[in-house]
């Protein structure tokens, strides 16, 4: 199972634009990252999936450079209810557990 | 959709009693459900695969005899905590996998937190 590196913390202002980084090194031919966000004493929530490249959703896009061994989430204009710990994780079809690291808990500020 | 309650969402028991919590798919059939717990300001931990049908596969250092898992269908996976005490209030979050696109994702449930006094 791949390991996953983040910052422990991160700050922000109301209206501005997050970058989340993420290190998986060892990252797998049939592996996907995976981000979710969780919010005190609840269980937590899908993000974003991707691949490779880039993808986007409706609530934010996921970086993936040509080697897969980083991955960056960007949260466009983030509020103060973005406050939260976001955790990236790696997983391939068919492999079936998630093994969490330390998250980055994102502090946004008015 | 990919929606996964829990029930109950919080529990206070005696030390030495018995707890279910029971982790439900409510719009996919998941094959496979996982169970985590979480410490205050600490990350999930894994403690368990539930595979629908079979034995739950256990992570290093859980006691399968004190956390009985069931997955009696495609849709509700049950763990039981025995015999509570009070080091195992936590946090207790479950799974369920979804394939969608060729890649499997994990939905989380809301959590139930467990008080044993």
């Amino acid at each position: 199972l791949a390991k996953t590196t983040q910052p422990i913390s991160m700050d922000s202002y109301e209206g501005q634009e997050v970058n989340i980084t993420c290190s998986h090194n060892n990252i797998a031919t049939n592996d996907y990252i995976t981000w979710y966000q969780q919010f005190p004493s609840q269980g937590p929530r899908f993000i974003i999936q991707g691949y490779k490249t880039k993808v986007t959703n409706e609530v934010a896009s996921l970086f993936i450079p040509a080697d897969r061994k980083s991955s960056t989430l960007s949260l466009p204009r983030v509020s103060l209810s973005d406050t939260a710990v976001y955790y990236c994780l790696v997983g391939g079809y068919n492999t079936d557990k998630l093994i969490f690291g330390t998250g980055t808990r994102l502090q946004v500020f008015p | 959709g990919a929606v996964v309650s829990q029930h109950p969402s919080w529990v206070i028991c005696k030390s030495g009693t018995s707890v279910k919590i029971e982790c439900r798919s409510l719009d996919f059939q998941a094959t496979t459900m996982f169970w985590y717990r979480q410490f205050p300001k600490q990350s999930l931990m894994l403690m368990a695969t539930s595979n629908e049908g079979s034995k739950a596969t256990y992570e290093q250092g859980v006691e399968k005899d004190k956390f009985l898992i069931n997955h009696a269908s495609l849709t509700l996976s049950t763990l039981t905590v025995t015999s509570a005490h009070p080091e195992d209030s936590s946090f207790y979050i479950c799974s369920a996998s979804k394939l969608a696109g060729g890649a499997e994702t994990q939905y989380f449930g809301p959590g139930t937190r467990l008080l044993v006094l």
